[in-house]
């Protein structure tokens, strides 16, 4: 079983369009999060959710809307999307407050043409 | 704001060779937890190794230790006998315990082991 399954892994798009990116953990998880990891390979967060709320909201496009409906979801929805948003996107989940690490999904490539 | 910088960004080693990736952070939380991430071509991110702030013991992980110095803000990685599936971009990465406990990556070190 996956611990964090992201879908889909790769996704090609014309700019302008609309996607999301779903994402599940079934690790029991509280906190759940979405990085942005750019050709150069770093890794910047974008949202973070502690049960269900918005907690960190980095200085991301409002293009950008994440949607958690439930404690095993994260989901990221992209309006309109740009050329510069190409990149790998990362769905990861932590249990708060804990010497834990956070689980990572396996990435998705998004391409904007 | 937390930060956490790689100085390296590029290291290469022969096969069984020692490595060591640097890792300085910036924090004014006095309890916190630390890790190193690896990232084989395959773009999944594996643990490597972790370390709480309070311990002051170095954690290890078989061929792979950790060298914490708390009052430099430093966490570095060292790979002993270093093996070619060990080639990856490695990341440091911090979370503090109180508030939003950001999960904060530095800019990755790329690490090729040449046989």
């Amino acid at each position: 079983d996956t611990a964090v399954s992201q879908t889909p892994k790769y996704l090609v798009t014309q700019m302008g369009n609309d996607k999301s990116i779903k994402c599940e953990q079934n690790l029991g998880h509280d906190t759940m999060y979405w990085y942005k990891q750019d050709s150069k390979k770093f890794l910047k967060i974008m949202f973070s959710y502690n049960n269900k709320e918005l907690i960190i909201n980095e200085t991301v496009p409002n293009r950008f809307s994440p949607k958690s409906p439930d404690k095993a979801h994260l989901n990221l929805h992209i309006n309109s999307l740009e050329l510069g948003d190409s990149a790998v996107y990362f769905c990861a989940s932590r249990l708060s407050g804990r010497n834990t690490e956070a689980f990572f999904g396996q990435g998705t490539r998004l391409t904007v043409v | 704001a937390q930060t956490v910088t790689q100085s390296q960004p590029e290291m290469s080693v022969q096969e069984a060779e020692t490595v060591t990736l640097s890792c300085t952070y910036d924090t004014s939380e006095n309890n916190y937890y630390l890790f190193w991430y690896k990232q084989p071509p395959s773009r999944q991110m594996i643990l490597v190794i972790r370390q709480e702030a309070y311990k002051q013991q170095n954690a290890t992980e078989n061929r792979f230790s950790v060298n914490f110095q708390k009052a430099a803000k430093s966490f570095s990685l060292k790979i002993s006998d270093s093996q070619l599936g060990d080639t990856a971009m490695y990341f440091c990465a911090f979370t503090g315990i109180q508030g939003a406990q950001k999960l904060v990556f530095g800019q990755g070190t790329r690490l090729t082991i040449n046989p």
